[in-house]
């Protein structure tokens, strides 16, 4: 079954960098999967496709700072230069051969 | 790229209620669409799919067989016929983009653009 996994909290401070996992459930290390974020009180943006190579596709306006790679069955989101506005909810995306798939989601503080 | 969600409201249990979505800036006959929702303090969950001719749909099962996902191409909208509506339905329920286009060959490959969200609130 087709599931992700992502710690429920991170938090890093202010300028430093913060790397966000999400797990692929066993045998689905092909995967692709997509990062959106969700600031307080606003819908859900996307952030970035990022593939099973760890190559990435961002979104329009997604800063430099915001980066992804893989790790068998584990995409990463990177955020450099933590900035307060990233202070957020950070969910990861899949996507088999019906609905959509979410991870739990990790809420970010920055320190 | 623009997703406009209308109809939410205050319904009873048991009630019905049809939302819908307008879609602007991208040839929304081209992609498949989906809707998801999210229960106050809660994560997100995908709940129905449809491809861009509109021949296929797919429901997650706390949905199956209660809510019709449709779109009219003609108008550019998306559209989520919900009927025997539960308290645990209440949730914002978002309208999103597939960036799959349909020549892709894929159902879906993954969301790309979010609506802004319209609440439904399932309560006596």
């Amino acid at each position: 079954q087709l599931v992700l996994t992502q710690s429920p909290s991170a938090s890093a401070s202010l300028g430093a960098s913060v790397k966000l996992t999400c797990s692929l459930s066993s045998g689905y290390n092909n995967y692709a999967i997509t990062w959106h974020q969700q600031q307080p009180e606003k819908g859900p943006r996307y952030l970035m496709k990022v593939n099973s190579d760890g190559g990435h596709i961002k979104g329009d306006g997604i800063p430099d700072r915001f980066s992804g790679s893989s790790s068998g069955i584990e995409r990463y989101l990177i955020i450099s230069s933590l900035q307060s506005e990233d202070e957020a909810d950070y969910y990861c995306q899949t996507w088999g051969t019906g609905i959509l798939v979410f991870g739990g989601g990790t809420k970010l503080t920055v320190l | 790229v623009q997703l406009v969600e209308a109809g939410g409201a205050v319904v009873q249990p048991g009630g019905s209620l049809r939302l819908s979505c307008a879609a602007s800036g991208f040839a929304f006959d081209d992609y498949t669409m989906h809707w998801v929702r999210q229960a106050p303090g809660k994560g997100l969950e995908g709940v129905s799919l449809i491809t861009s001719d509109g021949d296929t749909t797919y429901y997650s099962d706390s949905v199956k067989g209660r809510f019709t996902i449709s779109r009219d191409n003609s108008k550019n909208s998306l559209y989520l016929q919900m009927n025997s509506l539960r308290t645990e339905d209440t949730a914002f329920y978002y309208c999103v983009k597939d960036m799959s286009p349909k020549y892709s060959g894929y159902v879906s490959e993954g969301s790309d653009y979010w609506g802004q969200g319209t609440l439904v609130t399932v309560s006596s």
